[in-house]
């Protein structure tokens, strides 16, 4: 089983839906984080979380909300799906600042 | 300015062949620097990471940092077509993670 689960790995939805996106880790880091990837773009981060009573916002984090369940999960939500939302969304963790950040295997969103 | 500034390639290198990958990053206070390989649709994976000033050496795979020219750079010696990937640089920031757009390599044969 991988370390960072992600689910769904594939969804569409329509626009206005709400959508939930979910992950789940069993490496024990504390830090988690939710990147979304454009093409071009790299990836670029929504949200991260150093415990579960620290959530901040990353770069673009409009449109998005987020829960951390646990220290193993972490959620994004979108209230309110839009198309410029299609996109590949990624679930990552680390341990400290300075190591390497560990993927989930990614979620494709469509919303039509 | 983008925090992490990659060279857009695409490149395409010929099988047996060096593939140069650069990277310039804009907050001298980062810390640690990573590249990541990431084949289509796929997650990204570590491939190399290096914290010091120099070259650090993996198989075929060189890392360097230079941190006074805010500069980092990936070296795939003996490109092999399963290197096809796109490559991105990470650099860890206070408290994120931040990547570079990615350059697509392919190896041709």
């Amino acid at each position: 089983d991988a370390d960072v689960t992600q689910t769904p790995r594939n969804r569409i939805t329509k626009t206005g839906k709400r959508i939930m996106l979910e992950c789940s880790q069993t490496k024990g880091h504390d830090r988690m984080y939710w990147y979304r990837q454009d093409p071009g773009l790299g990836l670029r981060l929504i949200y991260y979380s150093f415990d579960v009573k620290d959530i901040n916002k990353g770069e673009i984090s409009d449109g998005y909300s987020v829960s951390r369940q646990a220290q193993a999960k972490f959620s994004l939500s979108l209230e309110s799906a839009i198309p410029n939302q299609t996109a590949l969304y990624f679930c990552a963790t680390s341990d400290s600042h300075r190591t390497e950040a560990f993927f989930g295997q990614g979620t494709r969103l469509t919303v039509v | 300015q983008k925090e992490v500034e990659q060279n857009s390639g695409p490149l395409s290198v010929p099988e047996g062949a060096i593939a140069s990958l650069n990277c310039t990053y804009s907050d001298r206070g980062s810390q640690s620097f990573f590249w990541y390989r990431q084949y289509s649709g796929k997650s990204p994976e570590l491939i190399m990471f290096i914290y010091s000033n120099g070259d650090k050496e993996d198989g075929r795979f060189t890392a360097q940092l230079n941190k006074a020219s805010q500069y980092v750079s990936l070296l795939i010696r003996d490109s092999q077509p399963s290197d096809s990937a796109t490559y991105l640089c990470a650099v860890w920031n206070d408290y994120k993670l931040s990547f570079g757009a990615g350059t697509t390599v392919t190896v041709r044969a």
